[in-house]
């Protein structure tokens, strides 16, 4: 098993649909890191989370530490959110960051 | 500032081959990281370092070497290429360590395949 699982694995939304993308994880953690890829394959950071939520623009990061779990929502969704949604989840006393698989989500217009 | 770059985008080997991957930050940070991408996997840790003169391995190190010798730049090298390390390669850095939260900044990625 995975030390960090993500779900769906792909999505598929209409333009304007509220968008979910969970993310859970077995291992203690300091941090959790919400990461984008586009198609193109540049990888950026959105959020680091290490406790309760974090907003930019349309997009939500919430994390329950009790319960490894973390949720990204996206917001009135658009076509150009269409790309491969990361987590990673950093520990304690580690340098090195474990990453999920990737949710990858189609938003058609 | 360019951020973290690196040199070539693609890549084609042969068997056997050998080939260094550049990478370049410019943002004075301590710790920088290589990843590979292989399809439908996450990325997975082959190198990272801590600062210059400092490396240490990841998850998968076998078939590639590392070595730091200023902040900025941390080159990854491929001997004897095999085609198992056809894959995309990601180099990254952060101001200090990614399991602390600190945010890092990737590259554009190396595309290389080995035939």
């Amino acid at each position: 098993k995975n030390e960090v699982e993500q779900s769906p694995q792909n999505l598929t939304a209409q333009e304007g649909e509220f968008i979910t993308i969970n993310c859970s994880y077995s291992v203690g953690i300091s941090a959790l890191h919400w990461l984008q890829q586009h198609p193109g394959g540049g990888i950026v950071s959105l959020f680091m989370l290490s406790s309760g939520k974090k907003k930019h623009g349309r997009l939500i990061a919430t994390i329950n530490i009790q319960e490894k779990h973390s949720s990204l929502h996206i917001t009135a969704s658009h076509p150009r959110d269409s790309a491969v949604y990361i987590c990673a989840v950093g520990g304690y006393n580690t340098d090195k960051l474990i990453f999920g698989t990737g949710t990858r989500l189609q938003v058609f217009p | 500032n360019a951020g973290v770059t690196q040199t070539p985008k693609f890549r084609i080997l042969k068997i056997g081959q050998s080939m260094t991957l550049q990478c370049t930050q410019d943002m004075n940070h301590n710790y920088m990281y290589w990843y590979r991408q292989d399809p439908g996997m996450g990325l997975k840790l082959i190198y990272y370092s801590v600062g210059a003169g400092i490396t240490d391995k990841g998850e998968v190190p076998n078939g590639y070497n590392v070595s730091r010798s200023t902040t900025e730049d941390f080159p990854l090298r491929l001997e004897l290429a095999a085609p198992s390390q056809t894959s995309v390669y990601f180099c990254a850095s952060s101001y200090s360590s990614g399991g602390y939260g600190d945010t890092q900044y990737f590259g554009p990625g190396t595309r290389l395949t080995v035939l």
